[in-house]
């Protein structure tokens, strides 16, 4: 398996434009979590799905960001209106529910809004 | 609130030296702990897990201890080598139902040679 694949690596994008963010996660695993890190902040989770539910979406910053499952292996990340200060790097993960197991992070997508 | 707080200066040592990282949490009981590594711009990986229920974890030079009452884990690498100059997060599950990871700020170390 190729591990969690995000893509793209990087977007530049303009104050006020959509953002869409991919993630393909590893086959077999049934959840995924998309974070969002930045110097000042850290490693903050935005939003958690379990067998394509979302289970908790607390640490969406805003209705500027949705998240979906359209299938069990594949999520988005929309950003609708960007804002400059969403510049950072986003990062799902994905890993199974099972024994408290590992969660396995993609390459991260590095998002700069001008 | 619930908090995860890890030293947020970065951790000097020398080559050979044990380095010794703290995690420590409030308002949380988990039922496990995990430790990851971060390279500069990469994904965190998974390196331990610790459960409530046991005191000490190791894996070859890496060393993790877990304190309920304290509420404390400690992270150590021994006979350290420039390779291990990283960024270390601890987690935890928000929920304690083992399912939502939540991140510490991370504690970068460097390891000089």
């Amino acid at each position: 398996d190729a591990g969690v694949i995000q893509s793209p690596r990087h977007e530049v994008t303009e104050m006020g434009q959509e953002v869409t963010l991919r993630c393909k996660l590893i086959s077999g695993h049934n959840s995924l979590f998309w974070y969002r890190q930045t110097m000042m902040r850290g490693l903050e989770l935005l939003i958690y799905f379990n067998n394509n539910v979302p289970i908790d979406d607390s640490g969406m910053p805003e209705d500027r960001f949705s998240a979906k499952m359209p299938n069990a292996s594949f999520s988005t990340l929309k950003i609708q209106p960007s804002e400059p200060r969403d510049s950072a790097v986003y990062f799902c993960a994905s890993r199974n529910t099972g024994d408290w197991t590992e969660a396995f992070f993609g390459q991260g997508t590095r998002l700069t809004v001008v | 609130s619930q908090k995860i707080e890890q030293n947020s200066e970065a951790l000097n040592i020398q080559e050979g030296k044990t380095a010794t990282l703290t995690c420590n949490y409030t308002n949380y009981s988990p039922a496990y702990l995990q430790w990851y590594r971060q390279d500069p711009g990469r994904g965190p990986v998974f390196l331990l897990l610790i459960r409530e229920n046991e005191k000490e974890k190791r894996k070859e030079r890496l060393k993790v201890t877990f304190d309920t009452t304290l509420k404390q884990s400690l992270f150590h690498i021994t006979a350290s080598q420039p390779a291990d100059s990283a960024t270390y997060l601890c987690a935890l599950a928000r929920n304690n139902a083992g399912n939502m990871l939540t991140f510490g700020g991370g504690t970068r170390l460097m390891v000089k040679p």
